[in-house]
C-alpha cells in the first residue's frame, strides 16, 4: 500500500515569497503522485501530477513539483506567492497495485500582505 | 463546461433522519467516487462505482449506502445520521478504473450538518 506524509500542517508566507510544501511518500511500487488544491468550501482541484518521464512537473497557477526517487519526495513550489494561493493543499499517491488515491493530511497555506 | 455537480451544497438534517446527497456529471466518466472529509482531515474514500459495479471500502459503515441509476448520477444515502457523520461529502469521477494515472475530478462538495 502507498502512503503520503505532508510535513507541516500550516505554512504562512508573505506575498511574493517562495511557497514550499513538503510531501514524502511510501510505496513499494513506482508511485504516481498528485497535488490537489482545495479552496474554502469547495472541492479539490488538480494542480499537477507525476506519472512517468520528466521528474519536474509544471502545473496550473505557476506551481511545480519535482519527483525525487532517492528522497521519496514530491515537494510543491511556487516562486512567488499570491493572495489567491491561500488554500489547503493535498498531496496524494496511487500505485500500480492499488488504484486508489491515498491523501496526505493536508497543508493550509496563508498568505500575508 | 463538463463538470461534476453536487446538490445541495449545504444540507442540515436531524440525528437519525435519513438524508440523500446527489452527484451528477457531464464528463461521461465510468467511475464515480464518494469521499467523506471531516474538518482539517484528508478525504476518506467511502466507495466507488465502476459503471454499475459497486465497490465498498472495508471500513465504510453500513449506515452509508449508494445508488447509481445511470452513468450521470450517483447518490449517497445516510440511513441514520449520527453527530459523527457531520462532514463535507465529496463526489469525484474518473474516466476509468485500473488506470492509476487517471485524474479524479471533484465536485464542490456537500457540507452536512447533523443536529
Amino acid at each position: 500500500a502507498q502512503s503520503v506524509t505532508q510535513l507541516g500542517s500550516h505554512v504562512s508566507v508573505s506575498e511574493g515569497a517562495l511557497v514550499l510544501l513538503r510531501c514524502n511518500y511510501s510505496s513499494s511500487v513506482p508511485p504516481y503522485l498528485f497535488w490537489y488544491v482545495q479552496y474554502p468550501n469547495q472541492g479539490l482541484q488538480l494542480l499537477l501530477k507525476y506519472t512517468t518521464g520528466a521528474t519536474l512537473v509544471k502545473g496550473i497557477n505557476g506551481f511545480e513539483a519535482e519527483f525525487k526517487k532517492s528522497e521519496t519526495s514530491f515537494h510543491l513550489t511556487k516562486p512567488s506567492a499570491h493572495m489567491s494561493d491561500a488554500a489547503e493543499y493535498f498531496c496524494a499517491v496511487s500505485g500500480s497495485n492499488d488504484y486508489k488515491l491515498s491523501f496526505g493530511a493536508g497543508t493550509t497555506v496563508t498568505v500575508r500582505a | 463546461d463538463a463538470m461534476v455537480i453536487q446538490n445541495p451544497r449545504y444540507q442540515v438534517t436531524q440525528f437519525g433522519k435519513p438524508v440523500t446527497l446527489s452527484c451528477s456529471q457531464t464528463l461521461n466518466h465510468n467511475v464515480m467516487y464518494w469521499y467523506q472529509q471531516k474538518s482539517s482531515q484528508a478525504p476518506k474514500l467511502l466507495f466507488h462505482y465502476y459503471d454499475k459495479d459497486f465497490n465498498n471500502e472495508a471500513d465504510t459503515p453500513d449506515n452509508f449506502q449508494s445508488r447509481r441509476p445511470n452513468t450521470s448520477f450517483c447518490f449517497l444515502d445516510i440511513r441514520s445520521p449520527g453527530l459523527g457523520d457531520a462532514a463535507m461529502y465529496l463526489c469525484a469521477t474518473s474516466r476509468d478504473w485500473g488506470q492509476f494515472t487517471d485524474t479524479q475530478y471533484f465536485g464542490p462538495g456537500t457540507r452536512l450538518t447533523v443536529l
